[in-house]
C-alpha cells in the first residue's frame, strides 16, 4: 500500500462546477498537510497547508483533513479553466514528506 | 525575485555519460531537495541538504551524488547515465529554524528533462 494515494484521473468538469480531488494516507504519526498545483513543464507550487484536522479556506479553495479516516480534500468552487492542471497532495511528519501521484484535472469552458 | 533555477531545461544523454544538472536559489533557504518525476508516480526524493557542506541521501539516491558548498547553490550530479535516469529532475528549497523541515512549504524550480538513449 502506497503510504499516500491519489487518483490519477483525468478528471474533467464544466467551468464553474465544485471540484472535489480527495487523497488518502496510511501513517497515523502524519501532521502535515499539503496541496500544489503543477501547471504543464512547471514545478509544483503550494496552493494549501493544513496542520491536523480542519479545514482551512482561501478564496475559491477550501483544504480539509479527518485523521480519523485519514482523508484529505481539496475543494474548488467556481471553477475556471485556468485551474486545469495536476493537484499534488503531500502529507508527513517533522522529518517525512511522502508525495501523491497527482490528479489531472480539467475544466471545460 | 527569481527563486529557484533550474538549467539546462532539457538534455538528451548518451548511456555511460555524465552531466551536472544545475540549482540555485536566491531567498536564503537552509534546506534544498533534488526530486525526479516519473510519469504516474509522486516526486520521490533523490538528496537532500539541511545546510552548506551537509547533504543527505534521500528514498532513490543511487545513481547521483551532490555537494553544497554555498547556501545557493545545490548541483546535481549523474556519472554514469541509465535509461532508467530518464526523468524530469525538480529542485526545491524550503526554511526551517529547527530540525526537521519535511513540514515546511518547498518552493521548487521548473525542472530539468532529461532523456538518456
Amino acid at each position: 500500500q502506497k503510504e499516500v494515494e491519489q487518483d490519477p484521473g483525468p478528471l474533467s468538469v464544466p467551468e464553474g462546477a465544485i471540484v472535489s480531488l480527495n487523497c488518502t494516507y496510511s501513517n497515523s504519526a502524519f501532521q502535515y498537510f499539503m496541496w500544489y498545483r503543477q501547471y504543464s513543464r512547471k514545478g509544483p507550487e503550494l496552493l494549501m497547508y493544513t496542520y491536523s484536522s480542519g479545514n482551512k479556506e482561501d478564496g475559491r479553495f477550501t483544504a480539509q483533513v479527518d485523521k480519523s479516516s485519514k482523508y484529505i480534500s481539496l475543494f474548488i468552487r467556481d471553477s475556471q479553466p485556468s485551474d486545469s492542471a495536476t493537484y499534488l497532495c503531500a502529507s508527513g511528519s517533522n522529518y517525512q514528506l511522502i508525495w501523491g501521484a497527482g490528479t489531472k484535472l480539467i475544466i471545460k469552458p | 525575485n527569481a527563486g529557484v533555477t533550474q538549467t539546462p531545461k532539457f538534455r538528451i544523454l548518451k548511456i555511460g555519460q555524465s552531466m551536472t544538472l544545475q540549482c540555485t536559489q536566491d531567498m536564503n533557504h537552509n534546506y534544498m531537495y533534488w526530486y525526479r518525476q516519473d510519469p504516474g508516480m509522486g516526486l520521490k526524493l533523490i538528496y537532500y541538504s539541511v545546510g552548506a557542506g551537509i547533504t543527505d541521501k534521500g528514498e532513490v539516491p543511487n545513481g547521483y551524488n551532490v555537494s553544497r558548498s554555498t547556501t545557493e547553490d545545490f548541483p546535481l550530479r549523474l556519472e554514469l547515465a541509465a535509461p532508467s535516469q530518464t526523468s524530469v529532475y525538480f529542485c526545491a528549497s524550503s526554511y526551517s529554524a529547527g530540525p526537521g523541515a519535511s513540514n515546511q512549504p518547498q518552493h521548487f524550480g521548473d525542472g530539468t528533462r532529461l532523456s538518456i538513449l
